[in-house]
């Protein structure tokens, strides 16, 4: 079955600076990747995804880039901000809906 | 908000008993999928219900189990409950399985 690594476990940076979290899947079947942040005690949100007929989707200051080659993405935010804190979760899965293999997580903190 | 509740937030059971978690979905939404979370780690595939049949079910014991009812609303019961059941049990929904996941606030369970 599918498996998912992820790309620091813990990540710190200076506000404005930029972020960037690695994910890994094995399973080359899979063609919808998206990504999640979890602020603490909440719901997990969807920030941005991708599918595999595409390189690169950009929203305002989140970028996911995909190289199926080498069966992984990254999250980028630039310019980030204290608000950007916060655990975020890549995913693989078959399609949209389907069962999401989740990555173990990076916890992001942006240090004033 | 995404539209997807979930009741209760917080639970405390004992080790062998029965729990019932419930989820009421976006109107509209005729798949929800159950994930569980345990304590940082990403969410784990439980299964998931589609016009109120089982579409798919990830590695968990039969102790595990669901329903979907017409009005979009679900259940995840478990038997036979195990401290390692311990984690936040989330629900996602979506207008169709190929469509984007949307997660609930989650309930925290706690077996002792």
């Amino acid at each position: 079955g599918e498996n998912v690594e992820q790309h620091p476990s813990t990540l710190s940076v200076q506000e404005g600076d930029s972020a960037v979290i690695k994910c890994t899947y094995s399973d080359s079947a899979s063609n919808y990747f998206p990504w999640y942040k979890q602020e603490l005690g909440k719901r997990p949100q969807l920030i941005i995804d991708i599918r595999s007929n595409v390189g690169e989707k950009k929203d305002q200051r989140i970028a996911v880039t995909l190289n199926k080659t080498a069966k992984h993405f990254s999250l980028h935010i630039t310019e980030t901000q204290p608000e950007d804190s916060a655990v975020y979760f890549c995913a693989a899965s078959f399609d949209y809906g389907q069962n999401f293999v989740f990555g173990p997580g990076t916890r992001l903190s942006v240090l004033p | 908000e995404t539209g997807v509740t979930q009741s209760p937030t917080h639970l405390i059971k004992t080790r062998g008993q029965q729990v019932t978690l419930r989820c009421s979905s976006q109107s509209g939404h005729n798949t929800v999928s159950w994930y569980q979370q345990a304590l940082g780690q990403g969410p784990q595939f439980i299964f998931q219900y589609y016009r109120e049949e089982e579409n798919g079910r990830g590695n968990f014991p039969p102790r595990f189990s669901g329903l979907q009812f017409p009005n979009y609303s679900s259940e995840l019961n478990v038997n036979a409950l195990e401290l390692d059941d311990s984690a936040l049990y989330l629900c996602a929904s979506s207008p169709d399985p190929n469509e984007k996941l949307f997660f609930g606030s989650g309930t925290q369970l706690s077996v002792l």
